[in-house]
């Protein structure tokens, strides 16, 4: 197992800016989804992707857009940055039908707006 | 989903049994109750998943009463290393979309 690989693991962008954050998921594991954790909060679902097809989406508007690609790797893409849009952002991964219910997180990548 | 409540914080000291309670009254048949750890910038870790009654295994123990209106994550003698925020989530993990829903969790102090 590799475990779920975050990249950058720190960013600054400026307001108004556009970022893409990525992840390479476990080995083996078919669905991704992402999160945002504010300082001092839980985690925030943002979307899940299966199969490469997002199926399911939190409270995010849609300038937070991603992709999953063939290999199970993942992008987070948000436009038009905004300070709030300052967090951890986590990525996680699983096996859709498998016998472990249990995401495995990346550690995150901090983004900090400006 | 279900909501769920458990205590903002804990303390307790090295050696020492922890015992987290989570409250989650509007539990569904399908849900399952699932624990996850949590070190400052990282990602949560899975710790334990349980259905009903006990669930164990090398890390923590899971108590889940007939009801399952409730449930306690049970942590033996902790370390310091066991300093974390802990949360407790319920839901459907098998089928559609199966995200998690997580609160603001309890945040564990050991002390030595």
């Amino acid at each position: 197992e590799t475990g779920v690989t975050q990249s950058p693991t720190h960013l600054i962008k400026t307001r108004g800016q556009q970022v893409t954050l990525r992840c390479s998921s476990q080995s083996g594991h078919n669905t991704v989804s992402w999160y945002q954790q504010a300082l001092g909060q839980g985690p925030q679902f943002i979307f899940q992707y299966y199969r490469e097809e997002e199926n399911g989406r939190g409270n995010f508007p849609p300038r937070f857009s991603g992709l999953q690609f063939p290999n199970y790797s993942s992008e987070l893409n948000v436009n038009a940055l905004e300070l709030d849009d300052s967090a951890l952002y986590l990525c996680a991964s699983r096996e859709r039908g498998g016998t472990n219910y249990g995401y495995t997180f990346g550690s995150g990548t901090r983004l900090t707006v400006v | 989903l279900a909501k769920t409540t458990q205590p903002i914080s804990m303390d307790s000291y090295e050696g020492q049994e922890v015992n987290i309670t989570c409250s989650h009254n509007n539990i569904a048949t399908n849900d399952y109750i699932t624990w996850y750890q949590q070190f400052p910038s990282q990602g949560p870790r899975f710790i334990i998943q349980g259905y009903k009654t006990k669930v164990t295994n090398e890390v923590a123990s899971l108590f889940i009463p007939a009801d399952r209106k409730s449930s306690t994550l049970s942590l033996p003698r902790v370390s310091l290393s066991d300093t974390a925020v802990y949360y407790c989530l319920v839901g459907d993990g098998a089928y559609n979309t199966d995200k998690l829903i997580f609160g603001t969790g309890t945040r564990l102090q050991v002390f030595p």
